[in-house]
This record gives structure tokens, sequence and C-alpha cells, in this order.
């Protein structure tokens, strides 16, 4: 069954610090893989995409790995701010059906 | 910066009604799509839309929804006798380009603020 899973469910963290969020999936065949974040009660902002092809990118302070042998990917996060505080979303695209399977996501909070 | 409008922002609607939800894509955008998200749930996939038909939709998209391009503006999502299991978040989304079917392909979709359905 096509399925994506993300750890940790919540994470809180200092102003100023790093942190690392996961995602592993069992979807197949793939497409792409992205990461989303979202403010409470609005619509998800895409942070990054990436293909079969692509293990790292980067989108400011987020820079996003993927590894498609594990079907893992994480979603680090830089020097971080209080606005980071949100739910991070990651989701994978099937190739063959071309459907969109999200994971439950990270609520990340920032703390001053 | 354009975005995605949705309307209304908030929709009350006894079971067993018809709703229809409003999404204002951006303007160059060829591809449309709706997302839903239950309270406290992740967002599920529920359809796309290319050239005036159905690209994709999910095994929860059955026949009581439907969408159309009624206009060159406007997408809609139609719900035609509410369930009280439709209350939701329901996010439109646009994208400029569509999903290769080869590999390497891929769009940026932008999402709207959404529409909370309450069905009661």
């Amino acid at each position: 069954k096509n399925q994506v899973e993300q750890s940790p469910q919540s994470l809180i963290i200092l102003e100023g610090k790093n942190c690392t969020l996961q995602c592993n999936y069992t979807v197949s065949p793939f497409s792409n893989l992205r990461w989303y974040k979202q403010d409470t009660g609005r619509g998800p902002v895409s942070l990054t995409i990436m293909t079969f092809s692509e293990n790292t990118k980067s989108n400011g302070r987020y820079t996003a790995t993927l590894d498609a042998d594990t079907k893992q990917s994480s979603l680090h996060i830089t020097a971080s701010q209080l606005s980071d505080s949100a739910s991070y979303i990651c989701v994978v695209l099937t190739s063959g059906t071309y459907k969109y399977i999200f994971g439950t996501g990270t609520r990340l909070k920032v703390l001053a | 910066e354009p975005e995605v409008t949705q309307t209304p922002s908030h929709q009350v609607t006894q079971m067993g009604q018809e709703v229809i939800l409003r999404c204002v894509p951006i303007s160059n955008h060829l591809y449309f799509y709706w997302y839903r998200q239950i309270l406290g749930q992740k967002v599920e996939f529920l359809v796309s839309f290319y050239n005036n038909e159905i690209s994709e939709k999910s095994e929860i998209f059955d026949d009581q929804f439907s969408v159309e391009r009624p206009d060159g503006s406007n997408f809609t999502l139609k719900i035609r006798s509410t369930k009280l299991e439709d209350s939701a978040m329901y996010f439109c989304a646009s994208s400029k380009t569509g999903e290769t079917r080869y590999k390497g392909g891929y769009n940026e979709q932008f999402f709207g603020p959404g529409t909370r359905l309450t069905v009661l």
C-alpha cells in the first residue's frame, strides 16, 4: 500500500537551533517528492520538489535530501525562526496513477 | 504576487444539501486540483483537472463530487448531497504545468487559503 510516514509527529526547538524532519515512503512507482509548509488554517506552501535523480535541494534555510534507494527523505531547517512554527508535510507523487500521497506532517514549534 | 483565491472562507450546510465551493486559480495556470483536510488529519488528494476534463481522481472522489470550469477564471467543486463526513477544509491549487508522464518532470502547485465546510 502506498504510504508516507513522517517523524517526529511534533517537535519543539529554541529559536536559532537547527532541526531535521524525516519522511519514509513506500510509494511505488515514484515520480517526485515534495516538502510543504502549512501554517495553521492556511493552505500548504511548497518548499522543495525533488525527482528520483536529485538527492538534495535547498530553498533558503530549508534543505531537503532524498535517498531513492532507501525511500527516505529529510528536511533540515537551519537557524530556526519563530515564523518556522508550522506543520511540515512530505508528499510523494506516484508516476503510475499520478496521485499525491500525503504524510501526516510534523508539527514544529519554535520558542523564543 | 498572484495567488489562488477561494470563496467562501466558511460554508455551513445541512446534511443532504448541495454545496459549490469556488476557486479562482492563478491566471496563467492550466492545471487545477482539489484537496481536502479533515480536522486533525492529513491532506488528501481529490482530483486534478486539465483542458476541461478530469486527469486523475482519488477513491474519495465518487459520484457525489463533480468539478467544473464554468468560465475562464473559476474552478468549482460541487458536492451533490453532503454528508456529515464531508466536513473538512477544502483546498484548491493550481499549477502552470502538469506532471509529465516521463521521468524527471514535475510542477509546482500553489494552494488557496481553503474553504472550511461544516455539514450539520
